[in-house]
């Protein structure tokens, strides 16, 4: 079984300032984990994913997140956000092999808002 | 990279019709493909897993009959809402999964937004 949790419903920063964005995640199984970005009206984009590489991930636009195994999270970080980063963004949790390894299970959703 | 075309982004359609949603996998092959629903300001929620070839399998508490999917080639998958109500009104996303790739082989399309009327 899995499960993902994302701990803040919304979250909302000043242009330029740093995002955090907090995943916690339970896994019975080695996760994968990733992170997408949902603008409105619009489908998933994927801004980065662990698969038992390094634990320090690095994807689009900036944001990065890091694999906590002691922690069971994958917390997704920006040093500076741009406007352009509000959205809604989803953790997500897989295992990362055997035949439930296409079972991905999303997090609710942090809605991001940037205030200029 | 790998992308997925789902047409139509927007449809509006009036109660008891019915309408066909495409998902099309265009750069790779995808013998697994799988359907969501989402409300608005939630989550996505899984409502069937369609396989290239066989049926789908569907989440518990998702209507076969009024979900048809058919998954009839490796790179296309339709779901089709039969005799929709405005209930069934949702944005509805499909991803499908690169044979490729190993586990984490993911891409979404678009969406589509329905609208019952």
């Amino acid at each position: 079984a899995q499960s993902v949790t994302q701990l803040d419903s919304h979250v909302s920063v000043s242009e330029g300032t740093p995002v955090l964005l907090r995943c916690n995640y339970s896994s019975s199984y080695s996760p994968s984990l990733f992170w997408y970005v949902q603008h409105p009206n619009k489908g998933l984009q994927l801004l980065l994913k662990y698969t038992s590489a390094a634990t320090l991930v690095k994807g689009i636009n900036g944001f990065e997140a890091e694999f906590k195994k002691s922690e069971t999270s994958f917390h997704l970080t920006k040093p500076s956000a741009h406007m352009s980063d509000a959205a809604e963004y989803f953790c997500v949790v897989s295992p990362s092999s055997g035949a439930g390894s296409y079972q991905l299970t999303f997090g609710k959703g942090t809605k991001l808002s940037v205030i200029p | 990279g790998a992308v997925v075309s789902q047409h139509p982004s927007r449809v509006i359609c009036k109660s008891g019709t019915s309408v066909k949603i495409e998902c099309r996998s265009l750069d790779f092959q995808a013998t697994t493909m799988f359907w969501y629903r989402q409300f608005p300001k939630q989550s996505l929620m899984l409502m069937a897993t369609s396989n290239e070839g066989s049926k789908a399998t569907y989440e518990q508490g998702v209507e076969k009959d009024k979900f048809l999917i058919n998954h009839a080639s490796l790179t296309l998958s339709t779901l089709t809402v039969t005799s929709a109500h405005p209930e069934d009104s949702s944005f509805y996303i499909c991803s499908a999964r690169d044979d490729r790739a190993r586990g984490y082989g993911y891409t979404f399309g678009s969406g589509t937004r329905l609208t019952v009327v």
